[in-house]
């Protein structure tokens, strides 16, 4: 089983709707939990980060994250064009103490198109 | 301009020819990672370092060394490529904010503009 799983995609959404983006992770220790978007041909930026269960938004972006079943998602309300683009989820996995917070594991991510 | 920069962006180089990608930060952040990104197989972690002479494995740091002199440098050094590096790296810098303390964007991670490496 890999660390982090996302579903590959592509995602199509027309204009305007709910994107969502989902993530399962293996280690139940896990601290923390990332969302990056990355353009073709860029590098990976920061959308969200959550690190306790429940909703967190940020404008039109909102991560929820469930330990107990070790789910994070992440929802794109009123989706644009500009929004497509490959998302990632990140987790920073329990470790050896200090040292472990350096440590993050990617999914593969998910292609998202936004068809206008 | 806050940045993390990469040098060289593209390189192809023969099988066992040693060489060194620089990635340097000056956003004076303790935390600097390497990463590769494959086709299929994500963005995946080689190195990473929580400050100054301290050091450890990701997920896949086998025919890589990294060294960490000075805070803002991480050079990522290949001894012996082999095709099967051939990929594109990532490297990136994060300043540890406790997470009671932080806003919306916890240990975020600033990634470098990446290198494309092509080993024949």
């Amino acid at each position: 089983q890999k660390e982090v799983e996302q579903n590959s995609g592509p995602l199509s959404v027309p204009e305007g709707a709910i994107a969502s983006l989902n993530c399962t992770y293996s280690d139940r220790g896990s601290q923390s939990f990332f969302w990056y978007r990355q353009y073709s041909g860029k590098s990976p930026e920061l959308i969200m980060s959550i690190y306790s269960n429940g909703d967190k938004e940020d404008g039109r972006f909102t991560a929820q994250l469930n330990k107990a079943s070790q789910y994070v998602s992440l929802l794109i309300r009123d989706s644009q064009p500009s929004d497509s683009a490959t998302y990632l989820c990140a987790v920073n996995p329990s470790g050896k103490g200090g040292t472990s917070y350096g440590k993050l594991t990617f999914g593969q991510g998910t292609i998202l198109t936004v068809h206008p | 301009e806050a940045q993390v920069t990469q040098n060289p962006r593209y390189l192809i180089t023969v099988t066992g020819k040693k060489l060194t990608v620089t990635c340097s930060q000056n956003m004076n952040h303790e935390y600097m990672s390497w990463y590769r990104q494959d086709p299929g197989l994500g963005l995946r972690q080689i190195y990473y370092s929580m400050n100054v002479e301290v050091t450890d494995k990701g997920d896949v740091p086998e025919g890589y060394k990294v060294s960490r002199k000075e805070k803002r440098n991480f050079p990522l050094i290949l001894e012996s490529p082999s095709p099967n590096q051939t990929s594109l790296y990532f490297c990136a810098s994060s300043l540890y904010i406790s997470p009671l303390l932080a806003g919306s964007h916890y240990n975020e991670q600033f990634f470098g503009p990446g290198t494309r490496l092509t080993v024949l």
